[in-house]
C-alpha cells in the first residue's frame, strides 16, 4: 500500500512569489494534516481535515496561506505571497480518522527554501 | 495547553551501547504519548506510543518507552543501537482535541 505522497519534494522561489504544495493520502483515510516544521524544531499543525472540512485552522496564517481539500482525497497547500521566513519542510500526514488514538502516517515532506 | 520538552539535544552513542532518549511533558490530566522517529529526507515514522495501562511500551525497531507520571517523563530506550538508529527523534503529547504536540528533536548519532 502507497503512503502519502507529497509533492514537489523540493522548491527554491524568490520571496513574494506564489508556491503550492499537493499531498495525496493514504487511501481510505478521511483525515489529513498538513504541518510546518522549521530547522531544528518539531512539527507544528498548521491545518487538519476531516474529509473536505477543515475542522482545525487555528494554526494557518490566513493572511498569505490557503489550503483546500476537493472531495476530500487530495490537498493543496498554498502560500501566496512568500516570505524569507516561510522557509521550512512541509508535511502532509492522515489518518483513518480523527481520533487521537489513530496513528497519523506521515508524508517525506516539501523543503521550501524562499530566497 | 499540553507541551513537551527534550532536553537533549544531539546524543552520540556507540554502536552496540544502549540509548535513552529523555521526554518531558506538560499536561493535567492524562496525556496520549508517542515517539516518532524521522530519518533524513524522510518522513516521520511512530515506534509507539502510550494511552493507558502497562507504563512500559514495546514499539517498533526494537525500542521501548517507559511512562512515568510522578516525573511527568516518557523516556525511550533501546538496549543496542545499530548504525541505522541514527535519526531525529521526536516525543509528541496529545490531549482530547486530537492535535498533537512535538518536541523540538533529539539527534542520535551512532558511531562505529
Amino acid at each position: 500500500e502507497a503512503g502519502v505522497v507529497q509533492s514537489p519534494r523540493y522548491k527554491i522561489i524568490e520571496k513574494k512569489q506564489p508556491v503550492a504544495f499537493w499531498c495525496n493520502p493514504i487511501s481510505g483515510h478521511n483525515t489529513l494534516y498538513w504541518y510546518l516544521q522549521n530547522l531544528g524544531q518539531g512539527p507544528e499543525l498548521l491545518i487538519r481535515y476531516e474529509n473536505e472540512e477543515a475542522v482545525d485552522d487555528s494554526q494557518l496564517p490566513k493572511d498569505r496561506f490557503s489550503a483546500e481539500r476537493l472531495k476530500g482525497v487530495d490537498s493543496t497547500l498554498k502560500i501566496q505571497p512568500a516570505e524569507l521566513g516561510d522557509s521550512a519542510v512541509y508535511l502532509c500526514a492522515s489518518s483513518p480518522r480523527l481520533a487521537v488514538y489513530n496513528e497519523q502516517f506521515f508524508g517525506p515532506g516539501t523543503r521550501l527554501t524562499v530566497l | 495547553a499540553q507541551s513537551v520538552t527534550q532536553p537533549d539535544i544531539h546524543i552520540t552513542v556507540s554502536e552496540g551501547a544502549s540509548l535513552e532518549l529523555r521526554c518531558n511533558y506538560s499536561y493535567g490530566a492524562t496525556p496520549y504519548l508517542f515517539w516518532y522517529v524521522q530519518s533524513p529526507g524522510q518522513g516521520l515514522q511512530l515506534l509507539l506510543k502510550y494511552f493507558s495501562g502497562d507504563t512500559l511500551v514495546q514499539g517498533i525497531k526494537g525500542f521501548e518507552a517507559e511512562f512515568k507520571r510522578s516525573q511527568s517523563s516518557f523516556n525511550l530506550r533501546k538496549p543496542s543501537v545499530h548504525w541505522s538508529d541514527a535519526a531525529e527523534y521526536f516525543c509528541a503529547v496529545a490531549a482530547g482535541d486530537y492535535k498533537l504536540s512535538f518536541g523540538a528533536g533529539t539527534t542520535v548519532t551512532v558511531r562505529a
